[in-house]
């Protein structure tokens, strides 16, 4: 069964570094996303991404955050400058040509830790 | 305002008895979603319900959606201990395509 793959599953770094967070979405999903979850709290939504250009983003997504279809296949967010408090879960998902009508599926995570 | 609240928070069952769990939201909906996360994973996708829809089955899990009460409930029958996980429902508000998720629900199974 295709599923949604991300890399690092770990990431360590320290603060003010950029980290790039990768992830290969099922290959025939058209709508991409990136969620995070900080310890113990809800998944929050940070970006939506469709045709090559944002569609959506939340008010955590500001200048420090960027998404990237560099390929067909990966999907990357990128933090330019880390903080302390980005240290997170971050999950990608990706959904059919249905876009919203549809499941979304999600990848294994990258926890993310800034030191 | 908060969309996708759970209740409970935590639930502690036998196995083989009934879990409900329960979901409310403010906004108008395309679709209602729950998720399975098992402590430190990623997130499952158990069931989507769409806005015309009152209830759902697949396998053990039963759905219901009532959007006049902006409610939605997650029953999990003859529970098992591997059914142990972390349950969030997750709305798609109708202008958008994003899932806005709950806090979730604990819920651990006894064998």
């Amino acid at each position: 069964e295709p599923e949604v793959t991300q890399t690092p599953s770990h990431q360590v770094t320290q603060m003010g570094q950029e980290v790039i967070l990768r992830c290969v979405p099922i290959s025939n999903h058209l709508y991409f996303y990136w969620y995070r979850q900080i310890l113990g709290q809800k998944v929050e939504f940070l970006v939506s991404f469709y045709n090559n250009e944002i569609s959506e983003k939340s008010e955590i997504f500001d200048d420090q955050f960027s998404v990237e279809r560099p390929d067909g296949s990966n999907f990357t967010l990128k933090i330019r400058s880390t903080k302390l408090e980005d240290s997170a879960m971050y999950f990608c998902a990706s959904t059919s040509s249905g876009g919203k009508s549809y499941e979304q599926y999600f990848g294994p995570g990258t926890r993310l830790t800034v030191t | 305002s908060q969309q996708g609240e759970e209740d409970p928070q935590a639930l502690s069952i036998q196995e083989g008895e009934n879990a409900t769990m329960n979901c409310s939201y403010k906004t108008s909906i395309n679709n209602l979603q729950w998720y399975r996360q098992n402590s430190g994973r990623g997130l499952v996708h158990l069931i989507l319900i769409r806005s015309n829809e009152r209830e759902k089955h697949s396998g053990r899990l039963r759905v219901t959606l009532d959007t006049s009460k902006k409610s939605s409930s997650l029953l999990i029958t003859a529970s098992r201990a591997a059914d142990t996980a972390s349950y969030f429902c997750a709305t798609v508000p109708s202008n958008t395509g994003k899932l806005i998720f709950g806090q979730g629900t604990t819920l651990q199974v006894k064998p």
